[in-house]
């Protein structure tokens, strides 16, 4: 079956460095990838998303990249801000399956 | 704001007890999730709904059940609550056309708190 793998968190960062968080996954076939964010007392959202291989999602600064070789969509900023301080989710969605496959997510802390 | 809205935003009740979880998925969207989260289990895929009928099922609790109705509202009616129930229970609805297929929008949440 799918499946989602995320780094575990918490990730703590002074303003302005740089982000990555690892995303891997197993899906058969092509799934669309995705990745979304918690805020504080809130839903998740979507953050950006990318349907083929190579596709970039972009979207407030971050980025991913669909690696179908390496099976990964890896989550960057290149400089991240208190105001990013939220849980990151990645998740996978397979053509024919209703059911969506989220990562456990990955909470990012920014101090000042 | 998602579109989705959900009702309580917090409910407080004792163990034993049944409560119902209400949703209204984003305008001209067929298809309502419910998911639970907590913090050792992160987010549970429950069960999802499409224009009215059950599509998909997960790890939903035979205490649990679900329905959606002919405007598209969707239920979680939870029952004999147990402390382990307490949760954050989410709603997502999809089904638009391109761009927007297989993205999710989430609802605020319901905070359930089992006494």
């Amino acid at each position: 079956g799918n499946s989602v793998t995320q780094m575990e968190g918490p990730v703590t960062l002074s303003e302005e460095a740089f982000l990555t968080i690892n995303c891997t996954y197993t899906a058969t076939g092509y799934p669309s990838l995705f990745w979304y964010v918690q805020y504080p007392g809130e839903g998740l959202q979507l953050l950006l998303k990318a349907t083929k291989a190579d596709d970039k999602g972009s979207n407030k600064g971050f980025e991913a990249t669909y690696r179908k070789e390496t099976t990964s969509f890896h989550l960057e900023k290149g400089s991240v801000q208190v105001s990013d301080s939220a849980v990151y989710f990645c998740a996978l969605s397979s053509r024919g399956s209703y059911i969506p496959t989220f990562g456990r997510g990955t909470s990012l802390i920014v101090h000042p | 704001d998602s579109g989705v809205t959900q009702t309580p935003k917090h409910l407080i009740t004792a163990t034993g007890q049944r409560v119902t979880l209400r949703c209204s998925p984003r305008s001209g969207d067929l298809s309502v999730y419910w998911y639970q989260q907590s913090l050792d289990q992160g987010l549970q895929f429950l069960i999802q709904y499409y224009n009215g009928e059950e599509r998909a099922k997960g790890n939903i609790l035979e205490r649990f059940s679900a329905q959606q109705f002919p405007d598209l509202h969707s239920e979680l009616n939870l029952s004999s609550l147990e402390l382990g129930d307490s949760a954050l229970y989410f709603c997502a609805s999809s089904g638009g056309g391109p761009p927007h297929y297989n993205e999710q929008f989430f609802g605020p949440g319901t905070r359930l708190t089992v006494l």
